[in-house]
C-alpha cells in the first residue's frame, strides 16, 4: 500500500523568504500526486498535480514542485512567500488502479509572518 | 460547473446522538464520492466511498455508516455517536471516468464535535 510522509509539520518563514516543503511517497507502482492547500475551517483546495509529462509542475500563485521518482519526493516550493500564504498543506498520492482514492500525509502547517 | 454542497458547517451533539452529515454535487453526473475524517495532526482518513447509488465501501471499522440514495447525494450517518466521533468531516467527489488520474474536489467540511 501506498504513503505519504511529511516530516515537517510546521515551517515558519518571514514574508518573501523562499520556502520548501518536503514530501516523501512510498509505493510499488506508479503513482499520481498532489498537493492541497487548506486554509482554516475550510475544504481543501488543489494547488498543482503530477499525472504525467513534465516532473515540473506549477500552480497559478507561484508555487512549483517537482516530482522525483528516484527519490520518491514531491516537494512543494516558492521563492518568496505572502502573508496570505499561511495555511495548511497537504501531500496526497494515489495509484493507477482505475478508482481514485487519495493517500495524505499528516500535513505542514507554514507559517509566514512580517 | 461543478460545485460540491456540504451541510452544516458546524454540529454540536451529545454523546449517544445520532448523526446526519448530508453532501450534494452539482453539474456533473456519476461522480465517485468520498467522505474523510480530519483529526488534528493525523492529516486526512478515507472513511467511505461509492462509485453509484447504493455501492458504498468502507476503509476503516467505525461508528459510522454512509448512505448513496441518489446519484449525487452523499450521506454520513451515525446511530449513536461517541467522544471519539469528533472532528471535521470532509465530502469530495472526483469524475468517475477518469478513474484515478484526476483530483478530488473538496467541500467545505462540517466540524463536529460530540460533547
Amino acid at each position: 500500500a501506498q504513503s505519504v510522509t511529511q516530516l515537517d509539520s510546521q515551517v515558519p518563514v518571514f514574508e518573501e523568504a523562499p520556502v520548501e516543503l518536503r514530501c516523501n511517497y512510498s509505493s510499488s507502482v506508479s503513482v499520481y500526486l498532489f498537493w492541497y492547500v487548506q486554509y482554516p475551517n475550510q475544504g481543501l483546495q488543489l494547488l498543482l498535480k503530477y499525472l504525467s509529462g513534465s516532473t515540473l509542475v506549477e500552480s497559478i500563485n507561484g508555487f512549483e514542485a517537482e516530482f522525483n521518482k528516484s527519490q520518491t519526493s514531491f516537494h512543494l516550493r516558492k521563492p518568496s512567500v505572502h502573508i496570505s500564504d499561511t495555511a495548511e498543506y497537504f501531500c496526497a498520492v494515489t495509484v493507477n488502479t482505475g478508482f481514485q482514492k487519495l493517500v495524505f500525509g499528516t500535513g505542514t502547517r507554514l507559517l509566514v509572518s512580517p | 460547473s461543478q460545485t460540491i454542497h456540504q451541510w452544516p458547517a458546524t454540529l454540536v451533539q451529545p454523546v449517544g446522538s445520532p448523526l446526519s452529515l448530508e453532501c450534494t454535487v452539482e453539474g456533473t453526473s456519476n461522480p465517485n464520492l468520498y467522505w474523510y475524517r480530519q483529526a488534528a495532526g493525523r492529516g486526512l482518513q478515507l472513511l467511505f466511498y461509492s462509485v453509484g447509488i447504493g455501492q458504498i465501501s468502507s476503509e476503516v471499522p467505525q461508528n459510522l455508516s454512509a448512505s448513496r440514495p441518489q446519484d449525487r447525494q452523499f450521506i454520513l450517518s451515525s446511530k449513536k455517536l461517541l467522544l471519539s466521533d469528533s472532528g471535521f468531516y470532509l465530502c469530495a467527489w472526483s469524475p468517475r471516468r477518469q478513474g484515478a488520474r484526476t483530483e478530488a474536489f473538496f467541500g467545505q467540511g462540517t466540524r463536529l464535535t460530540v460533547v
